[in-house]
């Protein structure tokens, strides 16, 4: 149980496009999904908290306007990456606690490459 | 939510038992102790928590000392499937999970 699956699990985009990224729980409700970034030989770092059906919220320093997450029902959340750069490149990953308890369960991730 | 050291790296032989140590010296009293690991390339794994109570799974074992300023993840018999980083966490219910390095886990035949 607990299954948290992501689409797709690596991604090649050309500067400037945007590129969007599915999170799903698959034999769960998740009330709130989490995004997080990792590069390469660095630990994990939380870009936001979504809850279903309400705005969501940002970690300082991330972009809300170029990370557009979307948490439309207890089962999806999306991160879109607009306007994607070189910079932008690295390990997306998300989890969603199973609805009544605090325990996170993450996706497999996605790699973005930005040429 | 507190925080936590844990060693950098650590090597075990396969088939014995891994025993990594987390210190969290300014735990509070509503704070839980989570351990994930993370296979290269993939994302992190739930691995168990606990308050206080020792608690054992199918994966691990976790053992809380009892003044809570430490603790001690156990993986009963290594396998080189578990060479991973494995992550400490403290956190109160709720609050979000604050990664730190972590500990690498070298299983070696």
């Amino acid at each position: 149980g607990a299954v948290v699956s992501q689409h797709p699990s690596w991604v090649i985009c050309k500067s400037g496009t945007s590129v969007k990224i599915e999170c799903r729980s698959l034999d769960f409700q998740a009330t709130t999904m989490f995004w997080y970034r990792q590069f390469p030989k660095q630990s994990l770092m939380l870009m936001a908290t979504s809850n279903e059906g309400s705005k969501a919220t940002y970690e300082q320093g991330v972009e809300k306007d170029k990370f557009l997450i979307n948490h439309a029902s207890l089962t999806l959340s999306t991160l879109t990456v607009t306007s994607a750069h070189p910079e932008d490149s690295s390990f997306y990953i998300c989890s969603a606690s199973v609805s009544g308890t605090d325990t996170q369960y993450f996706g497999p991730g996605t790699r973005l490459t930005v040429l | 939510d507190a925080k936590t050291t844990q060693p950098t790296s650590m090597d075990c032989a396969e088939g014995r038992a891994a025993n990594l140590p987390c210190n969290h010296s300014t735990i509070s009293g509503n704070e839980y102790v989570y351990w994930y690991r993370q296979i290269h390339s993939q994302g992190p794994q739930y691995i168990i928590h606990g308050l206080k109570n020792n608690e054992t799974n199918e994966m691990a074992s976790l053992i809380i000392t009892e003044d809570r300023k430490s603790s001690t993840l156990i993986l009963p018999h290594a396998t080189l499937r578990d060479t991973a980083v494995y992550y400490c966490i403290v956190r109160v219910g709720g609050n979000k999970l604050v990664f730190g390095a972590g500990t690498i886990l070298r299983v070696k035949s």
